[in-house]
């Protein structure tokens, strides 16, 4: 069965300061693709990233990255010099390769105080 | 613009009544999703779609029900709104197929029971 783990539920940073959000996955597919989204106090998820199994490079966008690890089935998101605006909360989720659902960790709220 | 649209934003219902939540996307997807979002248990799939006339329970529907006539419409329907239905919803579609696409996600739909 496949499932996501965010254990963090909250954190709280101050403004600046480095941040690293953790996601687990279980999978039993060899090719499944794995994501981030942000949720603003707006309301609407926004896609950030999408990594395919197969390809474990880290990514940076910004002040953004991302470590994917399949060894330890994490893909864990890192921001880097945090400001207010990333105060959200951040979904990790798994989507396997033949089916079409998506599975959600249940996020995490970050608040960054200035 | 992609765009997933979300009819109603803020609703306030009486218990008993009889609730529509409509959902529209312009991708031409073939997939579309109903999640019921609460505070520490993340996004919980009620429904979702496949194909026109084709709906498949997800983790949670009961007390719900859904139809989609046309392939860019997927309705939920609240048959007799109860107050543990207070939530948001957020409908979502993506396209088919193995090449693992993002999922993308309405502003949501804040529903109130009263």
């Amino acid at each position: 069965a496949q499932k996501v783990t965010q254990a963090q539920t909250e954190i709280s940073v101050v403004e600046k300061e480095d941040v690293t959000l953790d996601c687990v996955y279980e999978t039993r597919d060899t090719t499944y693709y794995l994501f981030w989204y942000k949720q603003p106090p707006s309301g609407e998820l926004v896609f950030l990233i999408r990594r395919n199994s197969f390809d474990e490079q880290n990514e940076i966008s910004g002040r953004y990255s991302w470590n994917f690890q399949k060894s330890t089935s994490s893909f864990n998101f890192t921001i880097t010099a945090s400001q207010v605006v990333d105060s959200a909360v951040y979904f990790c989720a798994l989507r396997d390769y033949t089916g079409n659902q998506f599975y959600f960790g249940t996020g995490t709220s970050l608040t960054v105080i200035p | 613009d992609v765009k997933v649209t979300q009819s109603s934003r803020y609703l306030v219902k009486r218990t008993g009544e009889k609730v529509f939540l409509e959902c529209v996307q312009d991708m031409d997807h073939e997939n579309m999703f109903w999640y019921r979002q609460d505070p520490g248990l993340g996004l919980r799939l009620i429904y979702f779609s496949y194909d026109v006339k084709m709906k498949e329970k997800g983790d949670i529907p009961e007390g719900y029900s859904v139809s989609r006539e046309k392939k860019e419409r997927f309705s939920l329907i609240l048959e007799s709104a109860s107050t543990n239905q207070t939530s948001m919803y957020l409908c979502a579609s993506s396209s088919a197929g193995t090449s693992g696409n993002t999922i993308y996600f309405g502003e949501g739909s804040w529903l109130t029971v009263v």
